[in-house]
């Protein structure tokens, strides 16, 4: 059971540049989660799935798409890297609705985009 | 909309002694939950405990408890005897039910001394 898996662990993108953010989850979780965090300070949500097929935008979706075919992938998508989207990216997933749902983190992909 | 804030962006505690972290919000629906997040100088995303809106005791786990005053919308995390491996940054966090969006908080970097 590996949890929550992200690849790459570290890029280096040209402004410009395109590249796919991979995320899978091995609990057979429904709902799953992309955030960003920059430099010192919180998680922002980029966009949120509850289920296959079903993506919705979070806080910051500008510059970024998601899908959802499987349960276990959630990847993200940038299409035209820009330097404002370096930051760290986190992909979380949590079984579902209501009580203690905590989610489970990767554990995140560096990106840098010059 | 939903709001997470946490005043304290650092705090400087002695070893052993307990320490209170802040975190207020708000939001319009009855139904949430609260989470603290402790992330160390290593990246990763660790849960430490959960509040449901309609618990009627204040959650505990080991050291932390979380002192929950729901009319002021308050949820502060408290660390009993605090260790050096406490020195993280904490996050705190809410899910509104309603919609399954799970946000976070700016964080307080907490710095634990010998």
């Amino acid at each position: 059971n590996a949890g929550v898996t992200q690849t790459p662990k570290f890029r280096i993108l040209k402004i410009g540049q395109s590249m796919t953010l991979q995320c899978t989850q091995d609990m057979n979780h429904n709902y799953m989660y992309w955030y960003r965090q920059d430099p010192g300070m919180g998680l922002k949500l980029i966009y949120y799935s509850v289920g296959a097929g079903i993506t919705d935008k979070g806080e910051v979706p500008n510059g970024y798409n998601v899908s959802r075919s499987t349960t276990e992938d959630f990847p993200l998508r940038l299409e035209l890297a820009a330097p404002s989207q370096t930051s760290v990216y986190f992909c979380a997933s949590s079984y579902g609705q209501g009580g203690q749902e905590t989610q489970y983190f990767g554990p995140g992909t560096r990106l840098l985009v010059l | 909309a939903q709001k997470i804030t946490q005043t304290q962006p650092g705090m400087f505690v002695q070893e052993k002694e307990a320490v209170t972290l802040d975190c207020t919000y708000d939001t319009s629906d009855p139904s949430y939950g609260l989470f603290w997040y402790k992330q160390p100088s290593s990246g990763e995303m660790i849960f430490l405990i959960y509040q449901g809106s309609y618990d009627q005791q204040n959650a505990t786990e080991g050291r932390y408890s979380l002192n929950f005053q729901k009319a002021r919308k308050s949820a502060n995390l408290v660390i009993s005897a605090s260790q050096l491996g406490d020195s993280a940054m904490y996050f705190c966090a809410m899910r509104d039910i309603r919609d399954d969006k799970i946000i976070f908080g700016k964080g307080t970097r907490l710095h634990i001394l010998p």
